[in-house]
């Protein structure tokens, strides 16, 4: 079966700049995180969906991050307008339904604000 | 909230020898899932126990579980020099949410 798919792989942008990231997860997969790790540091929680439903997304870290899912299939994270800070490697995985299933990432994007 | 804390943080070892990697959490978990990150590459799930299972086996790797200690191990057997990476323990609660650990950076010598 495929993998989780994220899109770019890379990105370079200006502060100031809108950069927006797509996540592809497993098919049937309602799971849907988002995750970044930002300077080498922990991988942080970003927010997690329920086929197309925010289910928590306390680790958003402003409102300059946009996460949508639309029909319940792909994810986009959006930054606007983006700041040096949010420079680091944003990961998307997916997992089914259930306690006991393990996560399946993507590459990630790494984003890189200039 | 959980929080996986990997130690060592740096592990340098020669092609054939064990790599030991500890875990510690805080709170109760469902699983603690151990994940694998090469250079440049995403996040490589490689195991996951249950927080009722003590000890689990997959090819080289071997995990052990203490909820009473609130603490994980990850041993990798006879290491290969494909196996340099990160390795990072997480550990996941009631709302299915993984905590990450600040991850282990193991390197094998060939």
């Amino acid at each position: 079966e495929a993998g989780v798919t994220q899109f770019p792989s890379h990105s370079v942008i200006e502060k100031g700049q809108t950069v927006t990231l797509r996540c592809d997860p497993i098919s049937g997969h309602d799971n849907l995180y988002w995750y970044r790790r930002v300077m080498g540091k922990e991988i942080k929680f970003l927010l997690h969906f329920v086929k197309e439903s925010k289910q928590d997304e306390s680790g958003m870290p402003n409102n300059r991050f946009l996460a949508e899912r639309t029909g319940g299939t792909y994810s986009t994270l959006k930054v606007q307008p983006a700041e040096l800070e949010d420079s680091g490697v944003y990961f998307c995985a997916s997992s089914q339904i259930g306690l006991g299933y393990g996560y399946t990432f993507g590459s990630g994007t790494r984003l890189t604000v200039v | 909230s959980q929080q996986g804390e990997e130690d060592p943080q740096a592990l340098s070892i020669q092609e054939g020898e064990n790599a030991t990697m500890n875990c510690s959490y805080k709170t109760s978990i469902n699983n603690l899932q151990w994940y694998r990150q090469n250079s440049g590459r995403g996040l490589v799930h490689l195991i996951l126990i249950r927080s009722n299972e003590r000890e689990k086996h997959s090819g080289r790797l071997r995990v052990t579980l203490d909820t009473s200690k609130k603490s994980s191990s990850l041993l990798i057997t006879a290491s290969r020099a494909a196996d340099t990476a990160s390795y990072f323990c997480a550990t996941a609660g009631g709302n299915n949410r993984l905590a990450f650990g600040k991850g282990n950076q193991v390197v094998v010598i060939p």
